[in-house]
């Protein structure tokens, strides 16, 4: 069983610039969620996809988009870049059962804006 | 939504020593999960444990679900288990809540 997988592991932007992160959900997994976390803080979540469909936002703004797969796997996508954006962005898979699903963190991808 | 409170944010501790983490919740919650943040940044999964008691290892944990709290338990600490402790809970819908997280580091 493989467990979460995140790409790339780091990344280097300017401000104004695009970027995408990429996740690989646990074998078995049909539920992923994003999370922004910064420096010294807990994770913030951004949003979850179920079954391709965005299924849950949190406060962010719509320059943060992202996709699902039909293999499971998502896309975490961020337009126009700002030097706030410079975070620890975490991906997390479940097994969506009601409200017990227990979620899986990969390792995240550490973005720097400049 | 809800509010996630944990205490203390930091400690620090001989290795050996015993420690409890408390997390509060502003309103009641159906999930309720623990992690481990080591160095690297990788959040491990502790507990799932929206109420009641469970014990794996050196560590256990306890939800009182009706007073909106959650304890850890660490016994025994080793330098290993240095790192930041997370509880996240969610009522509703789809979005976990984190706390700020309990800053632990285990000396030699």
């Amino acid at each position: 069983e493989t467990g979460v997988t995140q790409s790339p592991t780091h990344l280097i932007k300017t401000r104004g610039q695009q970027v995408t992160l990429r996740c690989s959900s646990q074998s078995g997994h049909n539920t992923v969620s994003w999370y922004q976390q910064a420096l010294g803080q807990g994770p913030q979540f951004i949003f979850q996809y179920y079954r391709e469909e965005e299924n849950g936002r949190g406060n962010f703004p719509p320059r943060f988009s992202g996709l699902q797969f039909p293999n499971y796997s998502s896309e975490l996508n961020v337009n126009a870049l700002e030097l706030d954006d410079s975070a620890l962005y975490l991906c997390a898979s479940s097994l969506k059962l009601g409200p017990k699903d227990t979620q899986y963190f990969g390792p995240g991808t550490r973005l720097t804006v400049l | 939504g809800i509010q996630v409170e944990q205490s203390p944010p930091d400690l620090i501790l001989q290795e050996g020593a015993n420690s409890t983490l408390r997390c509060n919740f502003s309103d009641s919650v159906n999930n309720l999960q623990w992690f481990h943040q080591n160095p690297w940044g990788q959040l491990i999964n502790l507990f799932y444990i929206p109420s009641g008691t469970k014990q794996n290892g050196r560590l256990s944990a306890t939800t009182v679900a009706t007073e909106r709290y959650s304890l850890l338990y660490i016994s025994s600490s080793q330098t290993t288990d240095s790192g930041v402790y997370f509880c996240a809970g969610r009522k509703g819908g789809n979005m976990l809540t984190f706390g700020g997280g309990t800053r632990l580091m285990v000396k030699p």
